[in-house]
């Protein structure tokens, strides 16, 4: 069974540029959610996709975004990067989306803005 | 919502070492709890889990036990290698839908042969 797919896995922009990274999550799950991890802040919670629908977001700004498609696979995009969103982009997918049983992470989209 | 605190590292052990790495939450009812394993270069795995009080989690040699009355979730292992060299995460439902995680700050384990 694959696991969760991110891509690309690694990602260098330019401030001021938008990027989009992409999700695959584990076939037959449906929730998909995103996390930063930086070395000052932790893991930080952005926001989590359901059937298509965002549920919960978390505290960042709108510059940040995402989405789901029909078949489960989500795209998250930031746009007018700054130095300060070079982070591991992370993404989880769940079968029930309640938390119940965990989430299963990818491996990450390293991106560093210059 | 809920929240989790998590004993600060990096935590130096010598190869065949006991490990204790503490973690305690504050959480309305009882939900789910998760230690998480990142190494070097990679995402999270999962490492364990607990879903109600009293259970425990176990998992390559790890253990923690869900213990309400505390509301702790200590990881341990009796006998460390240097394998075990990660960054450990406790982590739970950050609301009682449980639609996504709240993790610790992490610690860092470093084993030594």
């Amino acid at each position: 069974k694959a696991g969760v797919t991110q891509t690309p896995r690694y990602l260098i922009k330019t401030r001021g540029q938008q990027v989009t990274l992409s999700c695959s999550p584990i076939s037959g799950h449906r929730s998909v959610s995103w996390y930063q991890q930086t070395p000052g802040q932790g893991l930080q919670f952005l926001f989590e996709y359901f059937s298509e629908t965002q549920r919960n977001k978390g505290n960042f700004p709108g510059r940040f975004s995402g989405r789901q498609f029909s078949n489960s696979r989500s795209e998250m995009n930031v746009s007018t990067l700054e130095l300060g969103d070079s982070a591991l982009y992370l993404c989880a997918s769940s079968s029930s989306g309640t938390g119940f049983y965990g989430y299963t992470f990818g491996s990450g989209t390293r991106l560093t803005v210059v | 919502g809920n929240s989790v605190t998590q004993m600060e590292g990096p935590v130096t052990l010598s190869e065949e070492a006991f490990l204790t790495i503490n973690c305690t939450y504050t959480a309305t009812g009882y939900p789910s709890l998760f230690w998480y394993v990142q190494y070097p270069g990679e995402g999270l795995q999962l490492l364990l889990k607990a879903t109600k009080a009293d259970d425990k989690g176990s998992n390559k040699g790890f253990e923690a036990t869900y213990r309400k009355e505390t509301t702790s979730f200590h990881l341990e292992k009796g006998s460390v290698q240097v394998s075990d060299s990660a960054v450990y995460f406790c982590a739970l439902p950050f609301n009682q839908a449980g639609t996504a995680l709240i993790f610790g700050k992490g610690t860092t384990l470093s084993v030594s042969s």
